[in-house]
């Protein structure tokens, strides 16, 4: 459960506003992930990174940037948000991306709302 | 196009019966299978998973899940349903023959499951 961790844990940020959220693994993985969750709807892939390389951008708008400093760090940074970005935003990890068949390892999210 | 269906939005079951969330998919290669739970204000955590071999695939909490390749369905089981199995729970799939970014999951809109005592 606390393998990773994410702050914070809830965000209400207005539209003209920047934030960033902190994803952190303590699990030796390689590669980390970015989703959305919004209900009732399958999860939305935002971003993948592979040893603090981006490997996939799924057509993100630009107002979210993501930051991987480290293999152990992830960061989501948010400017000019609309409202329709309430979600929860969670991070996940695995041991690799793309040796094996690996579970993915998440956070417990940060549950964004846009004013 | 690569997809997972979970046809139930919500499942009700009584504590100590034997529950099912269904789970197909539609994928142009080998599938590998994942089930994951989600627990109020939680992130998900992973059940279980098939990548070959035995079709029945035990994996954590007395979980179950049968890998039926002709109907291309992959449904999560329980032998005697408990209260505290009451959460959402997200099929997932990963299309081995996608050439680019096979290590992409693809999720189901998950089922709710709630055990009434």
């Amino acid at each position: 459960e606390t393998g990773v961790t994410q702050t914070p844990r809830h965000l209400v940020m207005g539209m003209t506003n920047k934030k960033s959220l902190k994803c952190e693994q303590h699990l030796g993985h390689n590669a980390m992930y970015w989703y959305k969750q919004s209900a009732k709807k399958p999860l939305e892939l935002m971003f993948v990174y592979s040893l603090e390389e981006r490997v996939e951008n799924n057509s993100v708008p630009s107002r979210f940037s993501p930051e991987c400093p480290n293999s152990s760090h992830l960061f989501l940074h948010l400017h000019t948000l609309q409202p329709e970005d309430s979600a929860l935003y969670l991070c996940a990890s695995s041991h690799d991306l793309y040796r094996g068949v690996y579970e993915q390892y998440f956070g417990p999210g940060t549950r964004l709302t846009v004013t | 196009a690569q997809s997972v269906a979970q046809p139930e939005d919500q499942v009700n079951v009584a504590e100590g019966n034997p529950l099912t969330v269904k789970c197909t998919y539609s994928v142009s290669g080998n599938p590998y299978l994942f089930w994951y739970v989600q627990y109020p204000n939680r992130g998900l955590q992973f059940l279980l998973k098939y990548i070959t071999g035995d079709n029945l695939v035990k994996g954590s909490y007395g979980f179950e899940a049968e890998f039926n390749k002709s109907q291309t369905s992959f449904h999560l089981k329980k032998p005697s349903a408990l209260v505290s199995d009451s959460a959402l729970y997200f099929c997932a799939v990963r299309d081995m023959k996608r050439e680019d970014s096979n290590y992409q999951l693809i999720w189901g809109a998950g089922t709710k499951l709630i055990i009434k005592p």
